[in-house]
């Protein structure tokens, strides 16, 4: 079974601090993508990698980053976090088009 | 962007009934996939259909697909309480594995 895990599930943070969200998979798949799902609004794409050190924007891309420099890992990156990132962020990888999520991480910002 | 649309976005039925959710999308597709998810937690893939088929069973699941209409649908039969989720469904194209889900239908199973 494919396993996606991501580092936290609940993180409380403030305002303008830098916070990292981590997400691991154990199935070698080359695409991962982070979403974040607010309630009305669905998933939306911030950012995915479809290789190593490779990266492209999604749909929200403002104020956040991403590294990836092991295939398994790809963080995700609020440089300065503010109220409006509050939101719940979910982690997959894609093999074949289907997408295996992580728990997700609920972010709360101070 | 926002390509797939749920309808309805909520549902409650009695348990053992059937539950039909549908979803509608604006632009060509290679495959359509649902996706549920309890609460508070990731997704889990459910079931995919490609562009050249118009049915698909898995278990209680029954999905079509109408290219002609962009829309698809999902039925569960026989609910049970477990089945109490989201369910989401999600678009993909050709040439990438970028997917673009819908808003969702909340199911809830009234045991």
């Amino acid at each position: 079974d494919v396993k996606v895990t991501q580092s936290s599930r609940y993180l409380v943070k403030r305002t303008g601090e830098k916070v990292f969200l981590e997400c691991v998979q154990d199935m070698d798949h080359e695409n991962m993508f982070w979403y974040r799902q607010d309630p009305g609004l669905g998933l939306r794409l911030i950012y995915f990698s479809y290789d190593v050190k490779m990266k492209e924007k999604g749909d929200i891309p403002e104020g956040y980053s991403v590294s990836r420099e092991k295939k398994e890992r790809f963080s995700l990156i609020l440089e300065s976090a503010s109220t409006n990132q509050t939101s719940m962020y979910l982690c997959a990888s894609s093999w074949q088009q289907t997408q295996y999520f992580g728990p997700g991480t609920r972010l709360l910002v101070l | 962007s926002q390509q797939g649309e749920e309808d309805p976005q909520a549902l409650s039925i009695q348990e053992g009934e059937n539950a039909t959710m549908n979803c509608s999308y604006k632009t060509s597709i290679n495959n359509l996939q649902w996706y549920r998810q309890n609460s508070g937690r990731g997704l889990v893939h459910l079931i995919l259909i490609r562009s050249n088929e118009r049915e698909k069973h898995s278990g209680r699941l029954r999905v079509t697909l109408d290219t002609s209409k962009k829309s698809s649908s999902l039925l569960i039969t026989a609910s049970r309480a477990a089945d109490t989720a989201s369910y989401f469904c999600a678009t993909g194209a050709s040439g990438n594995e970028k997917l673009t889900f819908g808003t969702g239908t909340r199911l809830t199973i009234i045991p």
